[in-house]
């Protein structure tokens, strides 16, 4: 079955960057997303790779994919206090979208 | 302003009682999701419609009913048989899965607690 798995927590120093990995399992998957969800919000988009890319950057947001070991990474640059929130990568699966179990980034001034 | 609303954004039930949380979207999106999110836990999907007069259960259906009478509106009812309904409700929308990126776009949230 479809399964994407993320580790839980992640805190970095103000400035740093950060990287929020995440691992899937449907290799047919076309497009992988990063959502953030703020306390008490809903999830919005960040960015997304189409599957046929390793690499793909947006201003201070890079996506990593390694579809060979189905690993998918987040990094941000220049981490601010304004960051800190869970992030989900998803998969699609047909009209299914696949979400990890969040990865809670706490930002440390 | 294009977008996706659900109302009311907290609402309380008493054990027993069916209730409906509102979902509204004015982006033409053919389909349509409602989420549950429990704390420290990720999304899990409890039905999804693809078209209007239709949709499928997802993962977590027991004990929630849906409709899908147009293409803008997607109401969830959590009825009385859903036995641990308190939780966070996500609904979100895509257009039809194609050669496109497809991204769901998601509401607010309700945060509906049993009394």
């Amino acid at each position: 079955g479809e399964d994407v798995e993320q580790s839980l927590f992640l805190s970095v120093r103000e400035g740093d960057s950060s990287v929020i990995n995440c691992t899937y399992t449907d290799s047919s998957s076309t497009y992988l997303y990063w959502y953030k969800q703020e306390p008490g919000a809903g999830l919005q988009l960040l960015t997304y790779i189409f599957s046929n890319m390793d690499m793909k950057q947006d201003q201070r947001l890079t996506v990593l994919l390694n579809k060979k070991d189905k690993h998918l990474s987040l990094r941000i640059a220049d981490t601010q206090t304004g960051d800190s929130a869970i992030y989900f990568c998803a998969e699609r699966w047909a009209y299914k979208y696949i979400f990890g179990t969040g990865t809670r980034l706490k930002v440390l001034a | 302003d294009g977008g996706i609303t659900q109302s009311p954004k907290y609402l309380f039930r008493k054990e027993g009682q069916n209730v409906t949380l509102s979902c509204e979207q004015n982006l033409n999106h053919d389909a349509m999701y409602w989420y549950r999110q429990d704390p420290g836990q990720g999304l899990r999907l409890i039905y999804y419609s693809q078209i209007v007069n239709d949709f499928q259960k997802g993962d977590i259906a027991e004990g929630y009913s849906v409709s899908r009478e147009k293409k803008e509106s997607f109401p969830l009812t959590v009825t009385s048989a859903q036995k641990n309904p308190t939780a966070f409700y996500l609904c979100a929308s895509s257009p039809i899965p194609d050669r496109g990126s497809n991204e769901q776009f998601f509401g607010p949230g309700t945060r509906l607690t049993v009394l």
